[in-house]
């Protein structure tokens, strides 16, 4: 399957400081991207949808001015915890979406960042 | 999207079959049945997906239902590495539209 990849895998930062977190599509043009997060031993939940070039889609509860997502390329999207606090730290994960050959869509995942938020 | 229901866990033995159910008594006539698995500490990997027939590829089969009312995931041989939480999923148009929402997922043991 295509391959997406995150950046950083794991990150460890002071409460109040701001967390970069890259997802990159490898081998196809995610047209759609998203955000999930995921608390231990809970599922994942959806944070955002965002289209390439197009404001992100948040979902109910999630706070856009504090989860900054920029989807500025077809291979490249962003997601910002702005002035992160311990409540934030959680496993984040990415997801693109575009056409593969054949026309056929399918999701990706990333590995996931695992931020702690001290 | 209809909402699935599957076993908060399972356990198996090494080189045996795993059947993983799911049911979806409210798919609508356009939802894929999609599963995904998820390894600790790793993003969701894809397993497979269907719409009315069973399928096959390397990884695993789907056994759909004639009501397309629940589905079955089938792991011919298990082995340790197949230890993870599986999600069963449905989606609209095939995958073109719609998120992939998550529920709980069934937890797989295998034990060796």
């Amino acid at each position: 399957g295509a391959v997406v990849s995150q950046h950083p895998s794991r990150v460890i930062c002071k409460s109040g400081t701001s967390v970069k977190i890259e997802c990159r599509s490898l081998d196809f043009q995610a047209t759609t991207m998203f955000w999930y997060r995921q608390f231990p031993k809970q599922s994942l939940m959806l944070m955002a949808t965002s289209n390439e070039g197009s404001k992100a889609t948040y979902e109910q509860g999630v706070e856009k001015d504090k989860f900054l997502i920029n989807h500025a390329s077809l291979t490249l999207s962003t997601l910002t915890v702005t002035s992160a606090h311990p409540e934030d730290s959680s496993f984040y994960i990415c997801s693109a979406r575009g056409p593969l050959a054949g026309g056929h869509h399918e999701q990706f995942f990333g590995p996931g960042t695992r931020l702690t938020v001290l | 999207d209809a909402k699935t229901t599957q076993p908060n866990s399972m356990e198996s033995n090494e080189e045996e079959p795993v059947h993983l159910p799911c049911n979806h008594s409210t798919i609508s006539g356009t939802d894929y049945i999609h599963w995904y698995r998820q390894l600790p500490s790793q993003g969701p990997e894809y397993v497979i997906h269907g719409l009315t027939s069973n399928v096959n590829n390397r990884m695993a089969s789907l056994a759909i239902a004639e009501d397309r009312k629940s589905s079955t995931l089938i792991l011919h041989r298990a082995t340790l590495r197949d230890a993870a939480v599986y999600y069963c999923i449905l989606r609209d148009r095939g995958g073109s539209q719609g998120n992939l929402i998550f529920g709980k997922g069934t937890k797989l043991s295998v034990k060796p």
